[in-house]
């Protein structure tokens, strides 16, 4: 499978603030999500990472909050903004087409804690 | 849109028992069913997925099933060790073709007791 890194793997942050996540593959990929994972809870979709154009998101999830972006098919990038309390989680991207058409791997996630 | 319901949300067992794992989905158009492990602080992992072209598959300990009529799949881990004791969790998406959304179930927390 594709070996899949993100930046940073962790931080702390204040309220009010934006945090930038990092998602690199080390070989080209069809797709790429983000991931939240709330403390002690499941993975929720928060959008698609598409290539080229505007990421789509999933309900609940808009572009202001969380702008996304893929350059190219083996990076992309996850903001966080304006970020509260409720932000707490980890984000992990994930990617499919680099070994089965449907089957997706999950980065090492990045465990963010806001104040 | 899709729902995806996991029981039991807790089970221990004793080292060499079985664990089952239950899953059930809403949207029948869905065809890809893959499992995940997540250790304490670390990554889901893929562990095993079938399709709906299929009933049931098997690797080593570790097999799962479907019944698309009841709209349900299970996970089923034989000789359970202690390095099982993780989260797993189900999730099932419609593929190919679809944006490759995968929606999750809540988690199982598996403790394996030596």
């Amino acid at each position: 499978s594709a070996v899949i890194s993100q930046k940073p793997s962790r931080d702390i942050c204040q309220r009010g603030t934006s945090l930038t996540i990092q998602c690199q593959v080390d070989s080209q990929v069809t797709m790429m999500f983000w991931y939240r994972q709330q403390p002690g809870q499941s993975l929720t979709l928060i959008a698609t990472a598409n290539q080229g154009s505007e990421a789509t998101y999933e309900s609940g999830f808009v572009i202001d909050k969380f702008p996304i972006s893929r350059p190219n098919l083996t990076f992309s990038t996850l903001t966080v903004s304006n970020m509260s309390p409720e932000d707490s989680s980890i984000y992990l991207c994930s990617v499919e087409g680099s070994v089965a058409t449907d089957t997706q791997y999950f980065g090492p996630g990045t465990r963010l804690t806001v104040l | 849109g899709e729902n995806v319901e996991q029981h039991p949300s807790t089970l221990s067992v004793q080292e060499g028992d079985s664990a089952v794992i239950k899953c059930t989905y809403s949207d029948s158009a869905s065809n890809y069913f893959p499992w995940y492990k997540q250790e304490l602080g670390k990554r889901p992992q893929l562990i095993i997925d079938i399709r709906s072209n299929v009933g049931e598959k098997k690797d080593q300990r570790i097999a799962v099933t479907l019944n698309k009529t009841a709209k349900h799949f299970s996970l089923h881990i034989t000789e359970t060790q202690p390095e099982d004791s993780a989260v797993y969790f189900c999730a099932a998406s419609i593929t190919p073709g679809n944006t490759g959304k995968l929606i999750f179930g809540q988690g199982t927390t598996l403790q394996v007791k030596p």
